[in-house]
Formats: structure tokens, sequence, C-alpha cells
């Protein structure tokens, strides 16, 4: 079913550590995922993709891998900064459609 | 700036009543997509359109509708409003022909709140 699910709701991350957020999903059809971010009052952004032959894809300061065999996606960011804080989706692309997760929010710990 | 853009930016309205919202996607992105996004929820897919044309359909519902225009505007029609429709809804243009990879572009939503 269209179920692109999240571990955890919330997760407040030290200003310069890394954060590392999480997401299931179970569409095997689907064969590419993307990250988005929304921040407070605006439309989500484009982070990153990756594609279902891939299981590493780094970008500037993110990297998002992908374990197909559970599913299971990540996007990691490195040195986290107050400019990181919003909510953050994964999304995936089954069957024709573009089906979004619910969302982690990042807080950032001064 | 996305280069969608979404009218009206906040929309009032009262329980029965129908609203229509508008999207103008990038320039030369043929295909649209709606989405809605209720308070501390997810982004839920309604429907996309690619050069005029329906392409997919999520969990829209019956009271709800869509077309995208020639000029590749689209508008998402919303009547019998509920309480519950209460939310923000997104619209994204993509240059995808199709094969639904490729980045989302989105604008900046349009809230509505019924009373």
């Amino acid at each position: 079913g269209e179920n692109v699910g999240l571990h955890l709701p919330t997760l407040s991350v030290q200003e310069g550590d890394n954060s590392i957020i999480n997401c299931a999903y179970s569409n095997s059809a689907s064969d590419y995922f993307i990250w988005y971010k929304q921040e407070s009052g605006k439309g989500p952004q484009f982070i990153i993709d990756i594609r279902s032959n891939m299981d590493k894809r780094q970008g500037q300061r993110v990297t998002v891998l992908l374990n197909k065999t559970v599913k299971h996606l990540s996007l990691q960011i490195a040195a986290t900064q107050p400019g990181d804080s919003a909510v953050y989706f994964c999304a995936e692309n089954p069957y024709d459609k573009i089906i979004f997760g619910k969302g982690t929010r990042l807080h950032i710990l001064p | 700036d996305s280069g969608v853009t979404q009218t009206p930016k906040h929309l009032i309205t009262a329980t029965g009543q129908r609203v229509t919202l508008r999207c103008s996607p990038r320039s030369g992105d043929l295909s649209v997509y709606w989405y809605q996004q209720s308070l501390d929820q997810g982004l839920q897919f309604l429907i996309q359109y690619y050069n005029g044309e329906e392409r997919a359909k999520g969990n829209i519902l019956e009271r709800f509708s869509a077309q995208q225009f020639p000029d590749l505007h689209s508008e998402l029609n919303l009547s019998s409003l509920e309480l519950g429709d209460s939310a923000l809804y997104f619209c994204a243009s993509s240059p995808s022909t199709g094969d639904y990879t490729g980045e989302l572009f989105f604008g900046e939503g349009s809230r509505l709140t019924v009373l």
C-alpha cells in the first residue's frame, strides 16, 4: 500500500553533530527515492535523490543510504547547522505516483 | 523561489462551501501534482496531471476535482467543504516526462481554513 513511514517523528541533535533521519518504505515497485526538506511556512524543497540501482549517494553535507533488502532509506546530514532545522520527508515512486512519508522534525540544540 | 505560483495563499470559508485553488507551474513543466498536508501530517498525494491529462490519482475525495488547462495551469476544486478539509494544499510541478523520477518543485501552498 501507500506507506512511506518514518521511525521517529522528532529528532533533536546538537549543533555540529551529524544527524541521521530514517525512513521505511513498503512498495517493492518503487525504484526512485527522494528526500525533501520543509521549512516552516514553505513548500518542500528537494535535497537529494537515489535510484534503486544504487545504495549510497552523496551531496553537499548530505548522504542518502538505501537498503533494498529491508526497505530502508536514511538521510545523513553532516555537521548539523541551525539552518537544517526543518521537517524532512522521504518519498518514493510506486505505481506511477510520488508518495511522501509523514516526516521527521529535526530540532537543533545550541 | 521555486517558480511555482499558488493562489490564494490563505482562504477562510464555511462548511458546505466550494473553493478553487489555482496553481501555475514552472515555465516548461508539463506535470502538475496536488498534495494535501494536514496539521502534523505528511503530504497526502491527491492527483497528478501531465500535459492536460490526468495521470495518477491518490486519496482524493469525490468532493474534490482538478483539471489542467491548455496553458498548463491547474485548478483544484473542493466542494461541500467539511471542517476536516482544513489543510495546506500544495501544488508541485516537474519537467518529468512521466517516469516519476526527478525533482518536484513545490509552491508555497494554499492554506484553507473551514469554519
